[in-house]
């Protein structure tokens, strides 16, 4: 089954405590990304890449960094969390070639940081 | 710079009434513009999408948008409302001008379609 997996689902953490939520997806494609959602502020583009060693910030890059060493997996790094980073994360994919761009995403990570 | 509104933070319905959620963009090139759906404690679905021809296009669930150039609008409709239609759903746009991918998403519109 074609999907975007990512993990955990669910998170509790405390300020200054790295953590990576793990993304992969099956279907080959060369664009993934990571976003956050916030209530009143839609998705925001923390982070993209275009495939494997490509990766370029969204609007929200400050605290997070990202990783594409492989074309299924793209990971979100969070090296000192803090509360406001608290939100819910999704990944996403897409082909580049011969796509007109729809995006699919995974079922989120909610993250809480105390 | 490229933006996304949608002016409602929710829109309520009568189950089998037609339903209309707004969105209205601003690129520097010519848009590909594209409408997610999230229902509760999933992530993003893909609707539909309009990238070029013509201005009403469908998609899934009997969804459909159109497309106005001159309003810079993308609005998503619906000829009659379902009670499971009820969901967060997002408008995005990607700036093909740039020759990026970034996608900007809209804050969301909630529908709620009442029996």
């Amino acid at each position: 089954e074609a999907q975007v997996t990512q993990n955990p689902r669910y998170l509790i953490t405390v300020t200054g405590k790295k953590l990576t939520v793990t993304c992969s997806q099956n279907m080959n494609h060369e664009y993934m990304s990571w976003y956050r959602q916030d209530p009143g502020l839609g998705l925001r583009q923390i982070y993209y890449s275009m495939n494997v060693e490509v990766t370029d910030k969204g609007d929200v890059p400050e605290g997070y960094k990202v990783s594409r060493k492989e074309k299924r997996n793209f990971p979100l790094i969070l090296e000192s969390p803090s509360p406001n980073q608290t939100s819910l994360y999704f990944c996403a994919s897409s082909p580049i070639a011969g796509s007109t761009g729809e995006l699919f995403f995974g079922e989120g990570s909610r993250l809480t940081v105390l | 710079a490229q933006s996304v509104a949608q002016p409602e933070d929710q829109v309520n319905v009568a189950e089998g009434n037609p339903l209309t959620v707004k969105c209205t963009y601003s690129v520097s090139g010519n848009p590909y513009l594209f409408w997610y759906v999230q229902y509760p404690n999933r992530g993003l679905q893909f609707l539909l999408k309009y990238i070029t021809g013509d201005n009403l296009v469908k998609g899934s669930y009997g969804f459909e948008a159109e497309f106005n150039k001159s309003q810079t609008s993308f609005h998503l409709k619906k000829p009659s409302a379902l009670v499971s239609d009820s969901a967060l759903y997002f408008c995005a746009v990607r700036d093909t001008g740039k020759g990026t991918y970034k996608y900007i998403f809209g804050t969301g519109t909630r529908l709620k379609v009442l029996a």
